[in-house]
């Protein structure tokens, strides 16, 4: 299975920072890499999908880059709403895989 | 609206079974290749397994494969999960979620919209 590795696990920032979240794949994926955001209670939401497409409806302050193994998930200017966790996902290969997480909380 | 709601979860006994339901609305049922995703506290999200629009194509988890049977009934709009030999790890709860892509298949396995899950827990 092809494992993937988010880093850091959990970051404090405040609102109006720039985020930056990294995700590594164990092989090449392409860029078969998708980002997902999940609040306490709720359903993981998709963000980004083949690394760097934003998904309908997601802000723009929302980007994502990165290709072969290594990937990173950026938020220009965070906002209150944003505090949550963030999962990258690869569709590279079946059984898709998860990253571990990223708990991004409030200073 | 889209709209994925899981049911069938409960408790249930180590070696017995369980069958899950996702009723599925507002959108046409039958393009889309639909999935169950599990997650726990210690292990986070793991995908289970996959059935495409046409039932055509089916893949699972090795962790459930000769376990779990994926079905999709597509004149009732509805996907299931069939459980069997249950064990203390397939503690979780359980998404059916929806591919973004029609028709689309492997590399188009990106989620886009998710049911709110169903709790499983196996306990003696």
């Amino acid at each position: 299975d092809i494992q993937m590795t988010q880093s850091p696990s959990s970051l404090s920032a405040s609102v109006g920072d720039r985020v930056t979240i990294t995700c590594r794949a164990s092989q090449s994926i392409s860029s078969y890499l998708n980002w997902y955001q999940q609040k306490p209670g709720k359903a993981p939401n998709l963000l980004i999908y083949a690394a760097s497409s934003l998904d309908r409806g997601v802000p723009s302050r929302f980007s994502g880059s990165g290709s072969g193994t290594d990937f990173t998930l950026t938020i220009s200017s965070l906002q209150p709403e944003d505090f949550a966790t963030y999962y990258c996902q690869q569709s590279y290969r079946i059984p898709y895989t998860f990253g571990q997480g990223t708990k991004l909380e409030i200073k | 609206e889209v709209q994925l709601v899981e049911s069938g979860g409960g408790l249930v006994q180590p070696g017995r079974s369980l069958r899950l339901s996702c009723a599925a609305s507002g959108f046409t049922f039958d393009d889309y290749a639909i999935h169950w995703v599990r997650q726990t506290p210690g292990k986070g999200l793991e995908w289970v397994s996959g059935i495409s629009w046409d039932s055509g194509s089916i893949d699972y988890a090795d962790s459930v494969k000769g376990r779990f049977t994926i079905s999709r009934d597509n004149a009732k709009n509805s996907l299931y999960l069939q459980m069997n030999s249950l064990r203390a790890e397939d503690t979780a709860l359980y998404y059916c979620a929806k591919v973004a892509r029609a028709s689309g298949w492997l590399n188009q396995g990106y989620f886009d919209c998710w049911g709110q899950g169903t709790l499983v827990t196996v306990s003696s």
